[in-house]
């Protein structure tokens, strides 16, 4: 069955340091790969998207991401964090092929600390 | 603009009841998108309509769960005999359009939590 798998629910890191948020999918399809964010209280947010082309794809505040489809991976990475970053983040997948619905990772809480 | 909104915020009822959960789409946006969320999990996906049809309902769990889209711009996801389990958070999302196959970004709105006593 295709999934999509965030193996980190939480990473604590301290401000101005750099985090790796991780993402990994299973396909034998071609796929779009997506980053939301989801604030407290708030709906989701797209930070970044991959679709074709350049593995490297850079999005919002300082957020960028890279596939990897050998170890079908779509890591998010941010080399200063800020303590406005503190939030949900969850990966999506989108198999082309297999309709408009996106099937979400279970999240990945980032926290940010002083 | 306006992005997409959702009512009510907060919905509280009792096992067995009824409930309706709208959706406002941004303005102009062809395809609209279904999600629940429960606690501790990602978004699953429920329905999704292109204009007034569904074109893809695989995701609702049962017969209970129902939604339309009469005119093609606002959406109403119905849940009949609700469950204590149909407890989570409904989101709504809207793109311009599915013809690219997934490409267009999906916009969410806040939600609508739903507490089934």
């Amino acid at each position: 069955a295709q999934s999509v798998t965030q193996l980190d629910s939480q990473v604590p890191v301290f401000e101005e340091a750099p985090v790796e948020l991780r993402c990994n999918y299973s396909s034998s399809v071609s796929v779009y790969l997506f980053w939301y964010v989801q604030y407290p209280n708030q709906g989701l947010q797209l930070l970044l998207k991959y679709l074709s082309g350049s593995t490297l794809v850079k999005g919002i505040n300082g957020f960028e991401a890279e596939f990897n489809k050998s170890q079908t991976s779509f890591h998010l990475r941010k080399p200063s964090v800020h303590i406005s970053d503190t939030a949900e983040y969850f990966c999506a997948v989108i198999w082309t092929g297999g309709g408009n619905k996106l099937t979400f990772g279970t999240g990945t809480q980032l926290k940010v600390e002083l | 603009g306006a992005g997409v909104s959702q009512t009510p915020s907060n919905k509280v009822t009792e096992k067995g009841k009824y409930v309706e959960l709208r959706c406002d789409p941004i303005s102009g946006h062809t395809a609209l998108y279904w999600y629940r969320q429960s606690l501790g999990q990602g978004p699953e996906f429920l329905i999704y309509f292109q204009g007034t049809g569904a074109a893809d309902d695989s995701g609702l769990p049962n017969d209970r769960f129902f939604a339309v889209r009469p005119e093609g711009s606002v959406s109403t996801l119905k849940i009949q005999r609700t469950e204590r389990g149909d407890s989570a958070v409904y989101l709504c999302a809207s793109s311009v359009s599915p013809a690219s196959g997934g490409q267009e970004t999906q916009y969410f709105g806040p939600g609508t939590r739903l507490l089934v006593l």
